[in-house]
């Protein structure tokens, strides 16, 4: 039993290029989430999804987007990275039960040139 | 005005200190209570959780709340070294569909020996 995944652990990319962030959660999870975390600003909403194939957007979506083809991923997307998307990623997923049953994965790193 | 205020400190305390973090809060919708402790370069893992007023306890950790006021503190006992870490509420409320949940910007808590 793993939690939740992410990969990679960190990138580096320039400016304009694109990439792919990529959470998996192995406790059959409804919802999921990406977050960002800037400091002193702490964890903002992205997107989120409350079950295969659905997706919404956060508090701050612009510049990302995301797919859930499988209730098990949750894919987080830069099509044309910013340098002010540089932050601490986080993916997190969460149980019918509600926020007590919510687990984090360990975060990507990126930083965008 | 954030929803959630939370003091970012850094707080530093000797070893075996009874430490007290707190946040404030606007919005009167808010359900429920938690508090996230996140060490250096790791996800956030939930510590306690809470939705009524009150002190809840678990350990060396007391969360409390009080709704009437908008403020909730966490009490660390006997503080360790250990106990180093970044600190983060966060509440919880229905609206758009989906739990929305809502971080303070998080305290950074050192405990020397």
């Amino acid at each position: 039993n793993a939690g939740v995944t992410q990969t990679p652990k960190f990138r580096v990319l320039k400016t304009g290029q694109s990439m792919t962030l990529l959470c998996a959660q192995d406790m059959n999870h409804e919802y999921m989430y990406w977050y960002r975390q800037d400091p002193g600003m702490g964890l903002r909403l992205i997107h989120y999804s409350v079950g295969e194939g659905t997706t919404a957007k956060g508090e701050v979506p612009d510049g990302y987007n995301v797919s859930r083809l499988k209730k098990q991923n949750f894919l987080l997307g830069l099509e044309s990275a910013a340098p002010s998307q540089t932050s601490v990623y986080f993916c997190a997923s969460m149980g019918l039960a509600g926020a007590e049953t919510q687990y984090f994965g360990p975060g990507t790193r990126l930083l965008v040139l | 005005q954030k929803e959630v205020e939370q003091d970012p400190g850094p707080l530093s305390v000797p070893e075996g200190a009874i430490v007290s973090l707190n946040c404030t809060y606007s919005n009167s919708a808010f359900q429920y209570f938690m508090w996230y402790r996140q060490y250096s370069r790791k996800g956030p893992e939930l510590l306690m959780y809470t939705y009524s007023s009150g002190n809840k306890e678990d350990g060396r950790f007391t969360a409390q709340v009080d709704k009437s006021s908008k403020y909730i503190s966490l009490f660390i006992r006997d503080s360790q070294p250990s106990d180093s870490a970044t600190y983060l509420c966060a509440m919880t409320y229905f609206s758009g569909g989906y739990n929305k949940l809502i971080f303070g910007a998080g305290t950074r808590l050192a405990v020397h020996p």
